[in-house]
Order: structure tokens, then C-alpha cells, then sequence
């Protein structure tokens, strides 16, 4: 079974441009996931999709956005990109209903912002 | 905020020795989980415990909940230098989703 995947590994924009990740959870999953891990830092939670609807986000501006495909991969646009959206973003998908075996997380994206 | 804390912010032993965690969180919760997390990668699931439970067990790991405290502890015994990486723990908010704590750094020297 394939675990989630995260595309793409590593993403280099420049201040004021837009970035796309995008996640494919594992099949069967539902509920997708996003979080922000600067540096050294702990993860944010930025926004849970599930069954193609955005269920919470976290505390990010608006320029932080996304989407649940019909097939519940997911996409995170981040617009208007500054030097501090530098960061490991991490999707973790789960069943909506059973989340009693915990998160399968990506190996996250890496983007970096020049 | 919901996000837990973890305690210590980092932690160094030698290897055989046990390590212990501990987290703290502010609301009720559905269920609390410990991640562990190498060299700033995705995370892996460790192991889960329910609101109703106190204490589990899976290998070297034990976990305990104590829902009054508000808070949960991870102990991983005879540890060994794989062991090094960042542990996290996360609440699980049934509605509300799914929070972070800071995590522990643990370094076990060989």
C-alpha cells in the first residue's frame, strides 16, 4: 500500500511569487492534513480538509489556501510568498471515521523562499 | 491555543538508559499520539491512547494519560542510539482536528 505522498520534495520561489504542494493521501483516507514546520520549530497546524471540504484552519493568513480534489488529494497554495513561509510542510491524511490508528504523514515539502 | 507542550525541550542520555517525556495540553481531548521525527522528515506514528485509557504499552514504549492533568508522558526504556530524533505528541479534537506539541529532542549517546 502506498503511504502519502508529497510532491514536490524540495521547491526553491522567490518573495512575492506562488507555491503549490500538493498530497495524495493514502488510498481509503478521507481527511487530509497540512502543517507548517519551520526550522527546528514544532508543526502548525494550517488546515484539514475532509470529504472535499475545509474543516478547520489553523492561525495563517488568507494568502495560505487550499483545496480537496473528488479523489481527496489536496493542494496548498501559499501566495504572495515571504521569507518567513521558508519551512517543511507536512500532509498527513487519516479515515474520517476511525481515527483511532493515528496520522500517516508525508515526507513534507521542503520550500524555501528567496 | 490547543497545541500541547512537551517537557524537556531536550533531553541527553547514554544508551541503555531510559528516556521520559512529558506533555502537556489545555483541552479535552479524543485521543493524544506520540510522533517521532528524524532529522526534520516526515513524522511516524508511534503509538496512540485513547481519552478513556491510562496507560499503554507497545515494545520499549510506554505511554500514560492522566486526563485530569491534562497530561500524558512517554517512556521509552533501554534506549539505544537509533532511538535519537524529535518526539512529539498530538492531541486529537474530535471536530476541531489534530495539534502539535513543540517536541523533545532526544540525543542518546552510544
Amino acid at each position: 500500500e502506498a503511504g502519502v505522498t508529497q510532491s514536490p520534495t524540495h521547491l526553491i520561489k522567490t518573495r512575492g511569487q506562488q507555491a503549490t504542494l500538493r498530497c495524495s493521501p493514502i488510498s481509503g483516507h478521507t481527511s487530509v492534513y497540512w502543517y507548517q514546520q519551520a526550522l527546528g520549530l514544532g508543526l502548525q497546524f494550517l488546515l484539514w480538509y475532509d470529504e472535499g471540504e475545509e474543516r478547520n484552519r489553523g492561525n495563517f493568513p488568507p494568502r495560505f489556501s487550499g483545496r480537496q480534489f473528488p479523489n481527496y488529494s489536496s493542494e496548498l497554495n501559499v501566495n504572495a510568498l515571504e521569507l518567513e513561509d521558508s519551512a517543511l510542510y507536512l500532509c498527513a491524511s487519516t479515515n474520517t471515521w476511525d481515527r483511532g490508528y493515528g496520522y500517516t504523514f508525508g515526507s513534507g515539502t521542503r520550500l524555501t523562499v528567496v | 491555543s490547543q497545541q500541547g507542550e512537551e517537557d524537556p525541550q531536550a533531553l541527553s542520555i547514554q544508551e541503555g538508559e531510559n528516556a521520559t517525556m512529558n506533555c502537556s495540553y489545555k483541552t479535552s481531548i479524543n485521543n493524544l499520539q506520540w510522533y517521532r521525527q528524524n532529522s526534520g522528515r516526515g513524522l511516524v506514528h508511534l503509538i496512540l491512547i485513547r481519552s478513556n485509557e491510562r496507560e499503554k504499552h507497545s515494545g520499549r514504549l510506554r505511554v500514560t494519560l492522566d486526563t485530569s492533568k491534562k497530561s500524558s508522558s512517554l517512556l521509552i526504556t533501554a534506549s539505544r542510539a537509533a532511538d535519537t530524533a524529535s518526539y512529539f505528541c498530538a492531541t486529537a479534537v474530535f471536530i476541531v482536528g489534530f495539534y502539535f506539541g513543540s517536541g523533545t529532542k532526544l540525543n542518546v549517546k552510544p
